[in-house]
């Protein structure tokens, strides 16, 4: 069964650079048929697509972060990866990271999501 | 981007009637749309994709419809579980993106 686990710092100072990784277990990250993607909820707000990437490296970005996104993928490791430069209050949410299809990129299989609050 | 939009932000129902949401794309993106339901404080979980194809283990009383620019998520009898977020996505294009999601809510 594919299980998807985020890991990181849950508290993240104003202008530094949220890290967080994606453990994938059940299944393989090298598999072609797949992208793997991150999206991110605000508080009582809705969901937001950060950028998703495919074991070779291909990657896509929501253009209103792209300036300040990287996504990589440790295939050793069977994990994925984000990092967001510059962190603000506006960037306090839960991160969630997913399985899309390679051809029909929805979202078949979430982590548990990752609540990272940007605070002094 | 291909803007989404899901009406109403709210919708009242009562237990056991049907509820019916609408997401409405800025452009066409095919049949290429899927629904998302959030219970509180819960991962999203995929309910339908392909407009209309129910993922592993959907119950049948959820149905979607639609293609190109307009699409329907149907519940055709409101159980106490289905009192939550729901969520439309395009992935015909990228950027990927959502709607604003429709609360269901008890009457």
């Amino acid at each position: 069964q594919l299980q998807l686990q985020e890991s990181g710092p849950g508290l993240v100072k104003p202008s530094e650079t949220l890290s967080l990784s994606c453990i994938v277990s059940g299944g393989s990250i090298s598999s072609s048929s797949y992208y793997w993607g991150w999206i991110r909820q605000p508080p009582g707000k809705g969901l937001e697509w950060i950028g998703s990437i495919y074991y070779s490296g291909t990657t896509y970005y929501n253009p209103s972060l792209k300036s300040r996104v990287t996504t990589s993928v440790n295939t050793s490791k069977n994990q994925f990866s984000l990092k967001l430069t510059s962190v603000t209050a506006a960037d306090t949410a839960v991160y969630y990271c997913a399985r899309q299809g390679q051809w029909l990129p929805y979202f078949d299989h979430w982590g548990q999501g990752a609540l990272v609050t940007v605070s002094s | 981007e291909i803007v989404m939009t899901q009406s109403p932000a709210t919708l009242s129902v009562s237990p056991g009637e049907r509820a019916t949401l609408s997401c409405r794309a800025s452009q066409s993106v095919g049949t290429n749309l899927a629904w998302y339901q959030q219970k509180p404080g819960q991962t999203p979980r995929l309910l339908i994709y392909g407009a209309s194809t129910r993922a592993t283990g959907i119950p049948a009383r959820f149905s979607g419809s639609g293609s190109g620019t307009e699409f329907t998520l149907t519940i055709s009898s409101l159980q106490s579980d289905d009192f939550i977020v729901y969520y439309c996505q395009q992935y015909n294009a990228w950027p990927l993106t959502f709607g604003g999601g429709t609360k269901v809510e008890i009457k």
